[in-house]
């Protein structure tokens, strides 16, 4: 995952808590995406920033919010947390030249949010 | 739209024996095929990918996939795997679509290597 990092790395939040998950890169590449992952489902994407000062909806978009800081940062908030939001989030980022569906896809080593 | 099967969710193997983990896709356009791995704790990364060309496609640890249009599989294999190969596979299709890269995973195996 050498290039992408994520904080935190663990966090519990308490229903109705808001927190911000942080997502940076050094790997000078356009689009950067927000992806959970609950078992049995794969991936799917909440948020994507096809380059920098553009995001728009994923698959699955309600109840968060994203950012896209600069070509280095994208971050994903939860305003008003919710146990259904427990999950593993994925930070992700890929060249996004024009042709891009080929792009392999790097990920971040994840953040594990526990709602209760 | 686009769909990505993978119809075993768990796929348990002996060390030192072949393995093959199936993925079907569906598509009204073209599209471009991947396999990701995530090991435990860690995020995904590139195992190989199908872009055109050759229909056997090789990639990292010696796993290999192929490509079949006509049965829309693209089926990861590995002649004799090692403990180290145990992680989660995920298959994915990818295209272009409103200026993003559209990535649909399927919901992944677990393979798990028995001594």
């Amino acid at each position: 995952n050498a290039g992408v990092t994520q904080t935190p790395k663990f966090q519990v939040l308490k229903t109705g808590q808001s927190m911000t998950l942080q997502c940076a890169q050094d790997m000078n590449h356009n689009s950067m995406y927000w992806y959970r992952q609950d078992p049995g489902m794969g991936l799917r994407l909440i948020y994507y920033s096809a380059s920098e000062g553009t995001t728009d909806k994923g698959e699955v978009p309600n109840g968060y919010n994203v950012s896209r800081l600069n070509k280095r940062e994208f971050s994903l908030r939860l305003e008003s947390a919710a146990p259904s939001q427990t999950s593993v989030y994925f930070c992700a980022l890929s060249r996004g030249l024009a042709g891009g569906s080929t792009d392999t896809q790097y990920f971040g080593p994840g953040t594990r949010l526990t709602v209760l | 739209a686009q769909s990505v099967t993978q119809l075993d969710s768990q796929v348990p193997v002996f060390e030192e024996a072949p393995v093959e983990l199936r993925c079907n896709y569906s598509s009204s356009v073209s599209v471009y095929l991947f396999w990701y791995v995530q090991y435990p704790n860690q995020g995904l990364q590139l195992l190989l990918k199908y872009l055109s060309g050759s229909t056997l496609v090789k990639g990292i640890n010696g796993f290999e996939a192929e490509f079949n249009k006509s049965q829309t599989s693209f089926h990861l294999r590995k002649p004799s795997v090692h403990i180290s190969d145990t992680a989660e596979y995920f298959c994915a299709v990818t295209r272009n679509s409103g200026g993003y890269q559209k990535v649909t995973f399927g919901t992944g195996t677990k393979l798990q290597v028995i001594p």
